[in-house]
């Protein structure tokens, strides 16, 4: 158990649809990161907040967005879904923002049908 | 852009040694981690090389060399619960801790 938390764990929605997830970083991390893994791309670095602040940006589509909150959790926001879509999305935690050791939740698969 | 690359299979014996490579761009890299994935789980953090040389953990050891933009993986005394993906990531400087990550190397151990 790595102390990150994700919820849900599953999510079967509809195209067009929108959906939220959920992350609690570990206790004591300030850097939340949001992963997408699907079969065909691997793991793909999404966003990274730090102490609520966005701190880098990788291949985000303009459909999702993320926001981190005070008490530091975070929320991804994946709206007008399309199949491609499906995917294991990943939050990570890290102490802080420099070259620091990420620690995976156990995820959220998602399935749009 | 960095590309990140690694074998996509391999298989060992139980008890053997194996050695998984990557190789990536070394253009704004800033230290290289290692993670295992097993199927439907979350990746696990196995090493750190930010500076060149052997990092030795137990079974497991990770190589750097920043002027060849390689990295490797060894692991030692293999044992069936390794089957898993190794992941290589690379991180990128400008902001914050961006990794890179490589599509994996999915390990199989047979007896």
């Amino acid at each position: 158990d790595s102390g990150v938390t994700q919820t849900p764990k599953h999510l079967i929605t509809a195209t067009g649809q929108r959906v939220t997830l959920r992350c609690s970083p570990r206790s004591g991390d300030l850097s939340v990161y949001w992963y997408q893994q699907s079969l065909d791309q691997g793991l793909q670095f999404l966003i990274q907040y730090y102490n609520g602040e966005e701190r880098a940006k990788g291949n985000i589509l303009e459909r999702f967005s993320a926001q981190q909150f005070p008490d530091l959790h975070s929320e991804l926001n994946l709206s007008s879904l399309e199949l491609g879509d499906s995917a294991l999305y990943f939050c990570a935690s890290s102490v802080g923002t420099g070259n620091y050791e990420q620690y995976f939740g156990p995820g959220t698969r998602l399935t749009v049908t | 852009g960095q590309n990140i690359d690694q074998p996509t299979e391999m298989t060992a014996t139980e008890g053997a040694i194996v050695q998984i490579n990557c190789t990536y761009q070394t253009s704004g890299f800033n230290g290289l981690f290692w993670y295992q994935q097993h199927a439907g789980e979350a990746p696990t953090f196995l090493s750190y090389n930010v500076l060149d040389g052997l990092e030795e953990k137990g079974r497991f050891s990770s190589f750097l060399s920043r002027s060849k933009g390689y990295s490797y993986l060894l692991l030692k005394e293999l044992q069936m619960k390794d089957s898993a993906s190794y992941l290589c990531a690379g991180v990128i400087t400008g902001g914050g801790n961006k990794l890179t990550f490589g599509t994996g190397t999915q390990l199989k151990v047979e007896l």
